[in-house]
């Protein structure tokens, strides 16, 4: 059964700590995103990737970090730099680089601060 | 540079009622438009795509939509409302600038089905 998979499905941070979210695809797709969505907001790019040991950063970077050594996994770090990382965190892929290839989303994380 | 606006952050309706959700993109050339859906706590689902064929495009869940050049639009519409309807959509436009297959999201419009 191909998908996405995101995990934890909830993750607790403590100030100034380093916290990761998986993602991870079986659709042999070469693009990978993430985006952080923020109640009553759209959905804001964060990084994304086209092809593995490459990547971009989005919109809102800052306090972020990504990582893409193989095809199937694009994990996600939020730094202690990012002051406001409450929010929940969507990993999506696509097949091919052309611009209108549809995005598949996994599940979600929600990023909650203690 | 691409954008997207939703117009009403909430909308109501009947079961039973037709769904009304209303899209207009700014792009400087033809657009690929989407409808995806989000329910409480998951992840999107693609509902359908514009990619320049049908201006009528036909999705899951009884969902269309259609694309109307002249009015810059791409209203979701649905001719009867069922409680398993109630969602948060969101439209979103292809970013024609980039390279990548990067996608430019509204800000949502929230569902409410009234029995």
């Amino acid at each position: 059964d191909g998908g996405i998979t995101q995990s934890p499905k909830y993750l607790f941070r403590k100030e100034g700590q380093n916290v990761t979210l998986s993602c991870e695809q079986n659709l042999n797709h070469d693009a990978m995103y993430w985006y952080r969505q923020d109640p009553g907001q759209g959905l804001r790019l964060i990084y994304y990737s086209q092809i593995v040991n490459d990547f971009q950063k989005g919109d809102i970077a800052e306090g972020y970090s990504v990582s893409r050594e193989k095809k199937e996994s694009f994990p996600l770090t939020v730094t202690s730099a990012q002051k406001n990382p409450t929010a929940f965190y969507l990993c999506a892929s696509s097949d091919g680089l052309a611009n209108k290839e549809t995005q598949y989303f996994g599940p979600g994380t929600r990023l909650l601060v203690l | 540079a691409q954008s997207v606006t939703q117009l009403g952050s909430h909308v109501s309706v009947s079961e039973g009622a037709l769904v009304l959700l209303r899209c207009n993109y700014s792009s400087s050339v033809p657009p690929y438009l989407f409808w995806y859906v989000q329910y409480p706590n998951q992840g999107l689902q693609l509902l359908l795509k514009y990619t320049s064929a049908a201006t009528l495009v036909k999705g899951i869940n009884g969902f269309e939509a259609e694309f109307k050049k002249s009015e810059t639009s791409f209203h979701l519409t649905k001719p009867s409302a069922h409680m398993s309807d109630a969602a948060e959509y969101f439209c979103a436009v292809s970013d024609l600038k980039s390279s990548a297959s990067k996608i430019i999201f509204g800000s949502g419009t929230r569902l409410s089905i009234r029995p």
